[in-house]
């Protein structure tokens, strides 16, 4: 079980230009999450979803947008990137509402110059 | 809106000592309440989690966590740190019956002293 996995680990980019970061889990897991880290900050949500076909935005979810076409991917993506969106972005995943417990993916370090 | 509240950014702490982090949460009802650990370089783990029941809950690496519905506080602790304890923790609140993921405190970066 490889869990929650992210690519790439890391990344710089230019402001304008467009990526998408790719999240992946194999606990077939229905609610996936993205979250980005600003240092000092704790996690704040940017996009979540509770199945397949289904996404709805979080607390930051200008400039990004989401899809959701398989159970095991959720892939975030950047259009016109500012150097706001410098960060740490984390993909997570839980089995339900209830359960609670998201699992985490490694992290994606983004740099917008 | 619900905030969770870590009044303490960093902690410094001797090796053997014992450890409570603060953790305040500020919402009508009784959130689910998590305590994370994130390693340098690292994603987050679960340490514990509480959602109904008793009030002192046991998680791993030897944490504990008391949830005070009179305070709307849930302080981890851990009565013996070592040096593999040296982290950043972040607690974090989710409303019961929501799927919009987790509410995040700013953390509480643990630095241990030999």
């Amino acid at each position: 079980n490889a869990g929650v996995t992210q690519t790439p680990k890391f990344r710089i980019l230019k402001i304008g230009q467009s990526m998408t970061l790719q999240c992946t889990q194999d606990m077939n897991h229905n609610y996936m999450y993205w979250y980005r880290q600003d240092p000092g900050m704790g996690l704040k949500l940017i996009y979540y979803s509770v199945g397949a076909g289904i996404t709805d935005k979080g607390e930051v979810p200008n400039g990004y947008n989401v899809s959701r076409s398989t159970t095991e991917d959720f892939p975030l993506r950047l259009e016109l990137a500012a150097p706001s969106q410098t960060s740490v972005y984390f993909c997570a995943s839980s089995y339900s509402r209830e359960a609670g417990e998201q699992f985490f993916g490694p992290g994606t370090r983004l740099t917008v110059l | 809106a619900q905030s969770v509240t870590q009044p303490d950014i960093h902690i410094t702490v001797s090796e053997g000592a014992s450890l409570e982090l603060r953790c305040n949460y500020s919402y009508g009802a009784t959130p689910y309440l998590f305590w994370y650990v994130q390693s340098p370089g690292q994603g987050l783990q679960l340490l514990l989690k509480y959602f109904s029941g008793d009030t002192l809950v046991q998680g791993i690496k030897g944490f504990e966590a008391e949830f005070k519905r009179s305070q709307s506080s849930f302080n981890l602790r851990k009565p013996s740190v070592h040096w593999s304890d040296a982290a950043e923790y972040f607690c974090a609140v989710m409303l019961g019956g929501g799927a919009d993921g987790l509410t995040f405190g700013k953390g509480t970066h643990l630095i241990i002293q030999p």
